[in-house]
């Protein structure tokens, strides 16, 4: 079946601006999250959904970040103003709510943000 | 708190020689651990997960890992690399799903170079 899929795959902006991250998650998978992947910081949480529960949202690394999700399905990552140091790989995971496959996240192929 | 510790960022071997990339992991709850693998340009994938269950863990293409708790150990291992085992390796570690903790905290990452 189709896996988690992520637009736009490449994303360069200006300094300032603002960016949304698009997430659609496998079909029927009611957890998803966030996560960005630089080359100071390696791999980090940022945020994540599961059902219609309020988010965990301790990864955000600053006010300018913030995620939805709709429906409980698609979900935006939003970057306001964004600065150099937002330059990074967004990755979008989902999971199931039980059974075997509770415990393993799936990956989206990633955005990658170039901020200039 | 959790973290997870990737003892080597580059590891090379030689084709057809053993592959040993090593983790250790520090958590306050009995944690769920896994390795990814991310070839170039390439999403991440789920290699094998240990959740409590057998310690010894057969994941894809030959890959195995240990969990050692009184080591805090869950190293990777396999009899035979092939070239296309060259890629990005992440141990990682996330609570217990009963702790109702889903973030999952990511190793720095080992890259494996196979020489023919």
């Amino acid at each position: 079946g189709a896996g988690v899929s992520q637009s736009p795959s490449n994303k360069v902006t200006e300094k300032g601006k603002d960016v949304e991250l698009r997430c659609d998650p496998i079909s029927g998978h009611t957890a998803l999250y966030w996560y960005r992947q630089s080359l100071g910081q390696g791999l980090e949480f940022l945020i994540y959904f599961q059902g219609n529960s309020a988010p965990d949202k301790s990864g955000l690394p600053s006010d300018r970040f913030s995620a939805e999700r709709t429906g409980g399905s698609v979900s935006t990552l939003t970057i306001q103003r964004t600065q150099q140091e937002d330059s990074a790989v967004y990755l979008c995971a989902s999971s199931p709510l039980a059974g075997e496959r509770a415990d393993t996240q799936y990956f989206g192929p990633g955005t990658r943000l170039t901020v200039l | 708190a959790q973290s997870v510790t990737q003892l080597d960022s580059h590891v090379s071997v030689s084709e057809g020689t053993p592959v040993l990339l090593r983790c250790n992991y520090s958590s306050s709850y009995s944690p769920s651990l896994f390795w990814y693998v991310q070839h170039p340009n390439k999403g991440l994938q789920l290699l094998l997960k240990y959740t409590s269950a057998a310690t010894l863990v057969k994941g894809i293409n030959g890959f195995e890992a240990e969990f050692k708790k009184s080591e805090t150990s869950f190293h990777l291992t396999k009899p035979s690399a092939h070239m296309s085992d060259a890629a990005e390796y992440f141990c990682v570690v996330r609570a217990a799903m009963d702790t109702g903790r889903r973030a999952l905290t990511f190793g720095s990452g080992t890259r494996l170079q196979v020489q023919p």
